[in-house]
């Protein structure tokens, strides 16, 4: 089946850094979608990217539809204690369903 | 606020006993979405509505069914449940935009334990 690759697996950054994730696919995708999801809670949907080359930023988070259409990336800026959580990409294609990211495990050192 | 309701957010059951998760939305989405996530793993869709038409996933055990009485109501069934079935589910939905399902929202989750 489809699959995105996702990295990196985890990264453990001091607060205040910047933080840049990627995502890449060997199809093309329609939609890029990018999640955090906190512990013991379900995922929350940051920014959504429609057209390729699309760059949308939501407060200290970017995000880019990649030119190609198979790959995203998010940074996030000056990061801060409450960023820590997994970050999931997902695409969509087709039909009603998502393929996601194997998600980044991100924590941060206050 | 329109949101997407699990409950309960935990449940307990024993090996063997059927179990029911629920999930509400007020979005009044036509899909509705349920996933299977373990450990730090991403969500792994088991089956989703759109509108009354069920759409079971290949790798769906058999064990685990759902019931769409409404638009606002989804409920996940987990008839027979094993120890490996503890996991948090996740309901999510989507509604039309431009022509495609792309964006989900989910709920809080319900987490799972067998005992």
């Amino acid at each position: 089946g489809q699959q995105l690759n996702q990295s990196p697996q985890s990264m453990f950054i001091q607060e205040g850094e910047d933080v840049s994730m990627n995502c890449t696919s060997s199809s093309i995708f329609n939609t890029w979608l990018w999640y955090k999801q906190d512990p013991g809670e379900g995922p929350v949907l940051l920014i959504a990217l429609y057209k390729a080359g699309e760059l949308t930023s939501n407060g200290r988070l970017t995000a880019q539809f990649g030119i190609t259409r198979k790959d995203s990336f998010l940074n996030i800026s000056a990061s801060i204690p409450s960023d820590v959580g997994i970050y999931f990409c997902a695409g969509h294609k087709y039909g009603n369903k998502l393929v996601f990211g194997a998600g980044t495990i991100l924590r941060v050192k206050s | 606020d329109a949101m997407v309701i699990q409950n309960p957010r935990y449940q307990v059951t024993q090996f063997g006993k059927p179990v029911t998760l629920s999930c509400s939305q007020t979005l009044n989405h036509n899909v509705m979405y349920w996933y299977q996530q373990k450990s730090s793993q991403a969500p792994k869709l088991l089956f989703h509505y759109y509108d009354k038409d069920f759409n079971n996933e290949a790798d769906t055990p058999d064990n685990f069914q759902s019931r769409r009485p409404n638009t606002s109501f989804c409920f996940l069934d987990i008839r027979s449940p094993g120890l490996g079935d503890a996991a948090m589910y996740l309901c999510a939905t989507s509604g039309l935009a431009g022509g495609t399902h792309n964006e989900q929202f989910f709920g809080p989750g319900t987490r799972l334990t067998v005992l």
